[in-house]
């Protein structure tokens, strides 16, 4: 596609559910990200994917949070057991390069609230 | 440890006033520095980056920012202000690193009085 999509936009979940996020990155882009932007904050660092080898997982915040992109294209970030302070929205964004600091293609994000 | 400080939570100016945005960095190495816009529910939109060369960096919709390393600062600024600039900006450095990864500051909201 033209851009980065994610799905669902909204999310509401009740607490301790599970939830998947979807990123659909630009055909081809071989760099793919995953951020969390809490209320009145900056993005923050979750993952970080070449193709299909997770390189960095250095920001997720807990062993509750794990992402994939088994054929170096789709990605979803799963959270187990949502607690409320994983209410934000989750921003993925890709890029063409290894060397991304060319900069990234972000989409809407997906906004998740746990109630 | 790289950290980005952005000073102004909030900002308001008039239509075809000028803008300065206040960005300063924390890091060892030459940064490579980033500012992006976001507006409600959308995504971060790519302004203008600055790897090295020219400190004084162009952008998309008429912003410009400048690199000074002895203030540690890259500041976004446009001389006329219309009303879709509204929205927040981000300032970010990258690492340059095997990851990649982007810091960004908090963010400074901008609103645009006619």
């Amino acid at each position: 596609g033209a851009g980065v999509s994610q799905s669902p936009r909204y999310k509401v979940a009740k607490r301790g559910q599970d939830v998947a996020l979807r990123c659909d990155p630009i055909s081809g882009h071989v760099s793919l990200f995953w951020y969390q932007q809490a209320l009145g904050q900056g993005p923050e660092f979750l993952t970080y994917f070449q193709n299909e080898a997770q390189l960095d997982k250095s920001g997720l915040p807990s062993d509750r949070f794990f992402a994939e992109r088994p054929e170096g294209s789709v990605s979803t970030l799963k959270i187990q057991r949502t607690q409320q302070e994983d209410s934000a929205v989750y921003l993925c964004a890709s890029s063409s390069r290894t060397q991304a600091n060319y900069g990234y293609t972000f989409g809407s994000g997906t906004r998740l609230t746990v109630v | 440890a790289q950290s980005v400080t952005q000073p102004d939570i909030h900002i308001t100016v008039s239509e075809g006033a000028s803008l300065e945005l206040r960005c300063n960095y924390s890091y060892g190495a030459t940064p490579y520095l980033f500012w992006y816009v976001q507006s409600p529910g959308q995504g971060l939109q790519l302004l203008l980056k600055y790897f090295s060369g020219d400190t004084l960096v162009q952008g998309i919709k008429g912003f410009e920012a400048e690199f000074k390393r002895s203030q540690s600062s890259f500041n976004l600024r446009k001389p006329s202000v219309h009303w879709s600039d509204a929205a927040e900006y981000f300032c970010a450095v990258g690492n340059g690193g095997a990851t990649n990864k982007l810091i960004f500051g908090t963010g400074t909201l901008l609103a645009v009085q006619p």
